[in-house]
């Protein structure tokens, strides 16, 4: 059974960093074709695709944000790390991590709200 | 604003059949896989259909996916009140080199 779960801390100041955390069990992210991602949902608005990590370490970033994140992973304790910079009110959200294989996501997080307010 | 386009919102008698469509472009549609994910309320989204048509084990055949050129539809058939949804549409754009999503549909089951 697939299973991937968010964590990291639920209230940020604006000009911090976010560092959310995945944790995910069922799947190897050193299998051929894999993928961790992350998502995020602003509350009543659409989801918006924020980072990508492969198993071959490949990463792909949203290109609106690229400069703000960075993604990394650790296979041994399979986890996948997302940071996010310079975090803003705008970036309250709803944070999702999914696994991808190919050219679809199977899987995803239950999700962690995020809010940003001093 | 989304590169996809889908309607905001859609409805329809329990029983009957609805459509959502979802239109792009050449860099995304055009010429990659379309997923389509179904949210419910307070919920984390769900794989619905896949490569444009098919569905993960589990979905029941009255959810159907097409694609022609740079749009694809969402078929529901048999709607149910627990239908009641926002439903996206999702694929990769060449363009951007990234993943993209539509605004989202929200069906109401009437």
């Amino acid at each position: 059974q697939i299973t991937l779960k968010e964590s990291g801390p639920t209230l940020v100041k604006p000009t911090q960093t976010l560092t959310l955390t995945c944790t995910f069990s069922g799947f190897s992210l050193s299998t051929s074709g894999v993928g961790v991602e992350w998502i995020r949902q602003p509350p009543g608005k659409a989801l918006e695709w924020l980072a990508l990590i492969y198993w071959d370490d490949d990463k792909r970033y949203s290109p609106s944000l690229k400069s703000r994140l960075t993604i990394t992973k650790d296979t041994s304790k399979n986890q996948v790390v997302l940071r996010m910079t310079n975090m803003d009110p705008v970036d309250t959200a709803t944070y999702y991590c999914a696994r991808r294989s190919g050219d679809t996501v199977y899987y995803w997080g239950q999700g962690t709200l995020v809010t940003v307010s001093s | 604003q989304s590169v996809l386009t889908q309607p905001p919102s859609v409805s329809a008698a329990p029983g009957q059949k609805v459509t959502i469509s979802c239109s792009g472009s050449s860099s995304n549609i055009g010429r990659n896989f379309v997923s389509w994910y179904q949210q419910l309320p307070g919920t984390a989204p769900k794989l619905l259909i896949y490569e444009n048509n098919k569905r993960p084990s589990g979905i029941p055949d009255r959810f159907s996916g097409s694609k022609s050129g740079t749009s694809v539809t969402l078929g529901i058939t048999g709607l149910q009140t627990g239908d009641e949804a926002d439903y996206y549409c999702g694929t990769w754009d060449s363009s951007l080199s990234g993943w993209v999503f539509g605004e989202g549909t929200k069906l109401t089951v009437l």
